[in-house]
């Protein structure tokens, strides 16, 4: 089964606007992170943020956001006031408590900021 | 602070030929070392991970091989290579003995395409 879900493929946003790109996750462990990471066209992984699924607030970092609801398993990532840089593909992953060591990734969204 | 260095950049090799792909990371002692695999327009696969010295786990069959020769070191390998191999390939350290609530650094890839 697929641990990681990115159901969008891709997106266009105006530049200035905010983008919401989202994430449901699939895990019966208790204790599991949650990272977004970004993919610039030339390759590296970036990491975003960070969200543990024992925190009780929505982690922050900047312009980025996760709207963490723990019931829904749903992890999304906020991007305010998006910047023609915010181009790039976005990965939502998980590391499971059980399995610590791997971290498991979706499909990816590809972000298009228009000017 | 910590780096992790990733060579050659691109690789272009025929069928049947071998592969050695290099990762060192340096600012860090006895990392977890990982390796993925990114299929175009996809998220990663594991391919490798490594918790010590010629400590290695597979996460997939394949036609590949890591090493881990040195503390800071892994090697990606392959005795011939197969035309499904192409792809982007990147590698991650994380400090050892985190455990799920810790990021994976990556470094910036190579490009592999079997002709």
């Amino acid at each position: 089964a697929q641990k990681i879900t990115q159901t969008q493929p891709g997106m266009f946003v105006q530049e200035k606007e905010a983008v919401t790109l989202d994430c449901t996750y699939d895990t019966s462990d208790p204790s599991y992170g949650l990272f977004w990471y970004k993919q610039p066209s030339s390759g590296e992984m970036i990491f975003l943020i960070y969200q543990g699924s024992y925190d009780q607030q929505n982690a922050t970092e900047g312009r980025y956001s996760l709207n963490f609801q723990k019931a829904r398993k749903s992890a999304n990532l906020v991007i305010s006031a998006s910047q023609l840089g915010d181009s790039a593909m976005y990965f939502c992953a998980m590391r499971e408590g059980e399995d610590d060591y791997k971290l498991s990734f979706g499909a990816g969204t590809t972000v298009t900021v228009r000017a | 602070s910590q780096t992790i260095h990733q060579w050659p950049a691109t690789l272009v090799q025929p069928v049947g030929s071998p592969l050695s792909l290099e990762c060192t990371v340096e600012g860090t002692s006895n990392p977890n070392l990982y390796w993925y695999r990114q299929a175009a327009g996809r998220g990663l696969q594991l391919l490798f991970y490594s918790v010590g010295i010629g400590q290695i786990s597979s996460e997939v069959p394949q036609n590949l091989s890591a090493s881990r020769p040195q503390d800071r070191q892994f090697i990606l390998s392959s005795k011939k290579l197969l035309l499904s191999d192409s792809g982007f390939y990147l590698c991650a350290w994380s400090v050892l003995g985190d455990s799920y609530n810790s990021p994976l650094h990556f470094g910036n890839g190579t490009r592999l395409t079997v002709t």
